[in-house]
C-alpha cells in the first residue's frame, strides 16, 4: 500500500542554523512527490514538487529512490518558515485522483 | 482572482444530525478533492472529482459520507447521523485537470459534533 511517513511530528531550530524534514514513501511505482506547507491562519499551499526541481524560499527537496525519500532541506532557517510541513505521494499514471499525505511536521524556528 | 471557498466556516452539531459542508472551486478548474484534516492524523483523502462524476470514492470512511458535484463546479459532502469521531476539519481543493497539477486548497469547515 502507498504510504508516506513524517517521522517527526515536531523540529525545533534556531534562526540561521540547517533544517532537513524527512520523508519517507513507500510505492512501487513511478511516484509524484510534493511538499506543501500551512502557515498560521493560512490555506494549506503547494511548496515544491520533485519534478519541477526548484528552489522555493530557499527550500529544495530530491528524490532518492534508492532510500525511498524526499526530504525537504534548507541550510539557513528563518523565523518566517515555522510551519506546518506535509510531505504528499500521487499516483503517477494511474487511476487514483488524490494525494496521500504524511502526518506533517511542525516546524519552529526560534530567534 | 477568488480562491476555493467552504462554506459554513465553522459548524457545531449534535451527534445523530445530518451535516452539509459546501465547496466552491476555482472557476474553470475540472478537479475537485475533499479531504479530512484530524488532529494527529494530517489529511485524509475522501473524495475525487473530475468533473461531475467521481472515480475515486475510495476514500469515504463508512457510508454516511457522501459527496456530489453539480454543473462541473459546487461540490457538497453530506455527513448523515453524525458522530463525535466526525469531528475535523474538512478542506476541498480544486485544481486543473488531473492530480498532479498544483492544488489549490480551501480555508476549510471546522466541525465539532457534540
Amino acid at each position: 500500500a502507498q504510504r508516506v511517513t513524517q517521522p517527526e511530528k515536531l523540529l525545533s531550530v534556531f534562526k540561521g542554523a540547517p533544517v532537513e524534514l524527512k520523508c519517507n514513501y513507500s510505492y512501487s511505482g513511478s511516484p509524484e512527490l510534493f511538499w506543501y506547507v500551512q502557515y498560521s491562519r493560512q490555506r494549506l499551499q503547494l511548496l515544491l514538487r520533485h519534478i519541477s526541481r526548484e528552489s522555493i524560499k530557499g527550500f529544495t527537496a530530491d528524490l532518492n529512490k534508492g532510500e525511498t525519500s524526499f526530504h525537504l532541506k534548507k541550510p539557513f532557517a528563518q523565523e518566517e518558515d515555522s510551519a506546518m510541513y506535509y510531505c504528499a505521494l500521487g499516483e503517477y499514471g494511474g487511476s487514483q485522483g488524490n494525494l496521500i499525505f504524511g502526518k506533517g511536521t511542525k516546524l519552529s524556528v526560534k530567534p | 482572482g477568488a480562491g476555493v471557498s467552504q462554506s459554513p466556516s465553522n459548524k457545531v452539531t449534535e451527534k445523530g444530525k445530518d451535516v452539509e459542508l459546501r465547496c466552491d472551486p476555482i472557476s474553470g478548474h475540472t478537479a475537485l478533492y475533499w479531504y479530512r484534516q484530524s488532529l494527529g492524523q494530517g489529511l485524509e483523502f475522501l473524495i475525487y472529482f473530475q468533473g461531475n462524476s467521481a472515480p475515486d470514492k475510495s476514500g469515504l470512511p463508512s457510508d454516511r459520507f457522501s459527496a456530489e458535484r453539480t454543473g462541473g463546479s459546487v461540490s457538497t459532502l453530506t455527513i448523515q447521523r453524525t458522530q463525535q469521531e466526525d469531528s475535523a476539519v474538512y478542506l476541498c481543493a480544486s485544481s486543473l485537470g488531473g492530480p498532479f497539477v498544483e492544488q489549490y486548497f480551501g480555508p476549510g469547515t471546522r466541525l465539532t459534533v457534540t
